[in-house]
This record gives structure tokens, sequence and C-alpha cells, in this order.
């Protein structure tokens, strides 16, 4: 597609409770990045992928924290076990070259 | 490291008033720079980007920015404000740059408020 899809747009979990959330990138990117959005504005980088390969994993807590990208399929960002300190929107984006990122809707997730 | 500082987390103008939203960049390598805009609830959108070529850079919805690598700035301006221009901007750095998968690194944002 032409825009980056993501879903669902809003994801409510109690505390200890999995997540998974999903990304489509615009077709032909080869790119695909995870950022956390907290406290509404600071942005942190969490994984890239290029392809179905991780290109950059190190803003990504290891701990509860998983994501893949496989062909044929939306990319995923699972989080294992959530905690209140997750509650953030998390968005996708893809790119394909001179690191020009495009940017999905986000799902804000918010845990109880 | 590298980073982005944008000075002033809130900025207000009237309408057709100038807008001038500063950001400034950390970088040991030459950097791509990127400014977006996100509208509430919305995701970002790409305004405008550095990628090494003319140091002024257009883009959209009548926004530019320039590339002073002495000052280290790649401060966003806009002639006239308009209200729909009331959002979030954020400015970011890629460094490599040229080099695809790599993080952006944002500025903690600037919250633009354009009165009437």
């Amino acid at each position: 597609g032409e825009e980056v899809a993501q879903t669902p747009k809003h994801l409510v979990r109690g505390e200890g409770q999995k997540a998974k959330l999903y990304c489509a990138p615009i077709k032909g990117h080869s790119y695909v990045f995870w950022y956390q959005q907290v406290l509404k504005n600071e942005f942190k980088f969490l994984i890239s992928f290029q392809n179905e390969n991780v290109f950059d994993e190190t803003g990504m807590p290891k701990e509860r924290f998983s994501a893949k990208c496989l062909p044929n399929s939306p990319c995923s960002l699972e989080i294992q076990a959530t905690k209140l300190e997750d509650s953030a929107v998390y968005f996708c984006a893809s790119s394909q070259n001179r690191n020009e990122q495009y940017f999905g809707p986000g799902t804000r997730l918010t845990v109880t | 490291a590298q980073s982005v500082t944008q000075l002033g987390s809130h900025v207000s103008v009237s309408e057709g008033a100038l807008v001038l939203l500063r950001c400034n960049y950390s970088s040991s390598v030459p950097p791509y720079l990127f400014w977006y805009v996100q509208y509430p609830n919305q995701g970002l959108q790409l305004l405008l980007k550095y990628t090494s070529a003319a140091t002024l850079v257009k883009g959209i919805n009548g926004f530019e920015a320039e590339f002073k690598k002495s000052e280290t700035s790649f401060h966003l301006t806009k002639p006239s404000a308009h209200m729909s221009d009331a959002a979030e901007y954020f400015c970011a750095v890629s460094v490599p740059a040229n080099q695809a998968g790599t993080a952006l690194i944002f500025g903690k944002g600037t919250t633009l408020s354009v009165s009437s």
C-alpha cells in the first residue's frame, strides 16, 4: 500500500498480560522501524529490520520485548508481561532510501 | 553521540506572522536532517529533509529550513502562519547519512500555537 498501516489503533492490557502490535510497511520498502513515544513528546527507537532481518536492535528492551518481520506477513512487536511503564504510543515507520522514514498512525497501548 | 536540541518547547504566533522553530544538532559526521509534524492523535508527517544537496530546503505547506553547518542548525521557518499549522513539530537527525535503516534521533518537540 501507499501508507504504513498499524493495527490495532488502541490496545488495553492489564499489567502482566501480553500485547501484540502489527505493522504493514509501504509496499516496496525494505526497512521497518519501531519507535515508542512516551509522555507525548519523547521518541525512543526500539528496533529496525531490513526485510526479515534485524538491522539494529540497540533500543530494544530484551527482557520482555520481541519483534519479527516475516515474508508476506505484517511485522509485529510483542510485549510479554506488560508493565505500567509500557503505556505509550508505538509507531512503525518504513523507508526505502536516504532514510526518509514514513510513519504509521500508531498504536496506543494502555496498561492498567 | 548524536543529539538534537529544539529550543523552545512552546512557540506562539499570530496568524500571518513569521514562524521560526529552532533545531540544533550534534554530530561528528555529516548528517541527514528532517522536520516532521504531528497533529493531535496522529502519526508523524514528513515536512522536509536535508540530504546534503541544497542547504535551503523547501517542504510542504510553505515550510522551509536552512542547513547551516557552521552553526550546526536546521531551523524551520514559514513566512506567514496559518491556523492549520498549529501542531507538534519534531526535528530529527540520521547518522550516518545515507545509510538506510539507521534510526532517527528526535528532538523533544516544539508545540506551535497559532492565534487569530
